[in-house]
């Protein structure tokens, strides 16, 4: 069964670093999201993006943070200088379309940020 | 604002026993909703979806029913397994469409 995978599952930086978390989503997918997941809070959206450009973003998604379809597979989130309250599961996830459409969640990659 | 998800945080039941999972949400334009688990440690995982022309949808051991009229829905799972332990949001698209607004979830846990 296809699945997104997300690399690497766990990340340990140090504030004011760049990060990329790394995505591979489903290949027949075409929309793309991050969303984040501080430990014990809700799954909350950050970003989605579709024909190479983001289609909304929160207002979590400041400018620190970027978004990238380097080549056909990959999908990264970059976070340009970490900070502490940065540190979050963030999970992956892609659909076949937008509206109503199931999306599919990678395992998440694990944010340290020290 | 819009809100989808408003969960009870616990729910302990009895192996064996079928689980009722509730959640409430806001938005009247709200019309497709979707149930996702959680394991520890792993991402969010679809376990059905409803839509809003619907008022029951039924899975492999999971039923969704939707009352739109309460604003509310829940996920029933028959027969509990120790392997059901997960936290469970319900969670449905934005008016936008282009995200999923996720609720705080309910804690499923499972007496032996």
């Amino acid at each position: 069964e296809p699945e997104v995978t997300q690399t690497p599952s766990h990340q340990v930086t140090q504030m004011g670093q760049e990060v990329i978390l790394r995505c591979v989503p489903i290949s027949n997918h075409l929309y793309f999201y991050w969303y984040r997941q501080i430990l014990g809070q809700k799954v909350e959206f950050l970003v989605s993006f579709y024909n190479n450009e983001i289609s909304e973003k929160s207002e979590i998604f400041d400018d620190q943070f970027s978004v990238e379809r380097p080549d056909g597979s990959n999908f990264t989130l970059k976070i340009r200088s970490t900070k502490l309250e940065d540190s979050a599961m963030y999970f992956c996830a892609s659909s076949v379309a937008a509206s109503g459409n199931e999306q599919f969640f990678g395992p998440g990659t694990r944010l340290t940020v020290l | 604002g819009e809100s989808v998800g408003l969960h009870l945080p616990t729910l302990s039941v009895q192996e064996g026993d079928n689980s009722i999972i509730n959640c409430a949400y806001s938005n009247s334009a709200s019309d497709y909703f979707i149930w996702y688990k959680q394991e520890s440690g792993k991402g969010p995982q679809f376990i059905i979806d409803i839509r809003s022309n619907m008022d029951k949808r039924q899975g492999q051991r999971v039923t969704v029913l939707l009352n739109k009229t309460v604003k509310h829905l829940s996920l029933q799972i028959a027969a509990t397994q120790p392997g059901d332990s997960a936290v469970y949001f319900c969670a449905g698209p934005d008016s936008s469409a282009s995200k999923i607004i996720f609720g705080s979830g309910t804690r499923l846990s499972i007496r032996p």
